[in-house]
């Protein structure tokens, strides 16, 4: 059954530091999400993406963040200088059509010290 | 604007009853509903989905949710409970219109006792 992976599983960076969550979302998807949860909260939606630009970004998701389809096959989230409070699970996740059930990545657990 | 209220952040069953856990949105017109499950450390895995078509909605795992309008509401339920139902449960809401992204509740951790 095909799944949505990310890579890594656990990320530690220093604050101020650059990182890249990566996603393979399910190949006949065309639409791609970000989500972030802080531990012991609920999950919050950052982006989405469709046709190679943003379709919605939440107030989270301000500068610091960017996000990329550098290829037909990957997914990635960048955050340009990390913050301790950006420490979370980041999920990724695909949908063939706007609307219809998303599918979930593992989590990319991300640790800012 | 979109939200969903998930009632019990904690809810405790014996293996072998039934499960209830509640979910109410607010919306102004119908929209898509759905629940997921979270398992320790995992992600998140759809159970099921309402997209207006039949009210009562069967999922995996012998789950199913009820579309109420009238209550706004898409309690999950499940007839008798299993220790691997143990798990994080998350009511979702997508708008009709305007944006794709989903909206989740707060979550109800689901305990099952022996």
């Amino acid at each position: 059954e095909p799944e949505v992976t990310q890579t890594p599983s656990h990320q530690v960076t220093q604050m101020g530091q650059e990182v890249i969550l990566r996603c393979v979302p399910i190949s006949n998807h065309l639409y791609f999400y970000w989500y972030r949860q802080i531990l012991g909260q609920k999950v919050e939606f950052l982006v989405s993406f469709y046709n190679n630009e943003i379709s919605e970004k939440s107030e989270i998701f301000d500068d610091q963040f960017s996000v990329e389809r550098p290829d037909g096959s990957n997914f990635t989230l960048k955050i340009r200088s990390t913050k301790l409070e950006d420490s979370a699970m980041y999920f990724c996740a695909s949908s063939d059509r706007g609307r219809n059930e998303q599918y979930f990545g593992p989590g990319t657990r991300l640790t800012v010290t | 604007a979109q939200s969903v209220t998930q009632l019990g952040s904690h809810v405790s069953v014996s293996e072998g009853a039934l499960v209830l856990l509640r979910c109410n949105y607010s919306s102004s017109v119908p929209p898509y509903l759905f629940w997921y499950v979270q398992y320790p450390n995992q992600g998140l895995q759809l159970l099921l989905k309402y997209t207006s078509a039949a009210t009562l909605v069967k999922g995996i795992n012998g789950f199913e949710a009820e579309f109420k309008k009238s209550e706004t509401s898409f309690h999950l339920t499940k007839p008798s409970a299993h220790m691997s139902d143990a798990a994080e449960y998350f009511c979702a809401v997508t708008p009709e219109a305007g944006g794709f992204k989903t909206i989740f509740g707060a979550g109800t951790r689901l305990f099952v006792k022996a």
